[in-house]
């Protein structure tokens, strides 16, 4: 069991270039999430889905997209990156009745 | 909107100190609070409590929640200097918002040797 694996563990993007962030569990869960964290600030949810082709806004959302095509896929998407997007991105995947969520290793992305 | 706040923010102990960490919540369709501990990389999950006044116990850690007062709290006896971390409170809010977690700040512990 790999459990929830991010590809690629570090990034750096010019502003205006965009990327796609991908995100696999094998646990068969169907809740999925992306969150970014920044200092200070914990964690904060951007994009979330509850199954197989649906998605979600968490709090943070904009400026960010993101599918849902498999259930153990979840891919998070900078269209045009900016430096407020600088950050730790974390995907993770629960089962809500069993309690916690898995998450992955993290994703430092740098947008200069 | 839901809200999830920690304290202290961070907090500096020497080995075999007790700390207690906090954390308060306002949600609405409460259904359950999460602790994580986080190292230097992804979060790995605690405890789970659902339950007001029962207390969950893993070693030297020991988590309890009371719903009526909305918070929880976090101890850990006989601290360790591999229990620096940050630890995140993070509360599950039912309804349309089920199985989506909003985490706290976060407090982070350093224990000293």
């Amino acid at each position: 069991n790999a459990g929830v694996t991010q590809t690629p563990k570090f990034r750096v993007l010019k502003t205006g270039q965009s990327m796609t962030l991908l995100c696999a569990q094998d646990m068969n869960h169907e809740y999925m999430y992306w969150y970014r964290q920044d200092p200070g600030m914990g964690l904060r949810l951007i994009h979330y889905s509850v199954g197989e082709g649906t998605t979600a806004k968490g709090e943070v959302p904009d400026g960010y997209n993101v599918s849902r095509l498999k259930k153990q896929n979840f891919l998070l998407g900078l269209e045009s990156a900016a430096p407020s997007q600088t950050s730790v991105y974390f995907c993770a995947s629960s089962n809500p009745l069993r309690g916690g969520e898995f998450f992955g290793p993290g994703t430092r992305l740098t947008v200069l | 909107e839901d809200k999830v706040v920690q304290s202290p923010l961070s907090l500096v102990v020497h080995e075999g100190d007790t700390v207690t960490l906090n954390c308060s919540y306002e949600v609405t369709n409460f259904r359950s609070l999460l602790w994580y501990k986080q190292e230097k990389k992804a979060p790995t999950f605690l405890f789970m409590l659902t339950s007001s006044g029962i207390e969950k116990k893993s070693g030297r850690l020991s988590s309890i929640l009371d719903k009526k007062e909305l918070f929880s709290i976090l101890n850990i006896t006989a601290t360790q200097t591999g229990d620096s971390a940050i630890y995140l409170c993070a509360v599950n809010a039912g309804g349309t918002s089920y199985g989506k977690l909003t985490f706290g700040q976060g407090t982070i512990l350093t224990v000293h040797p």
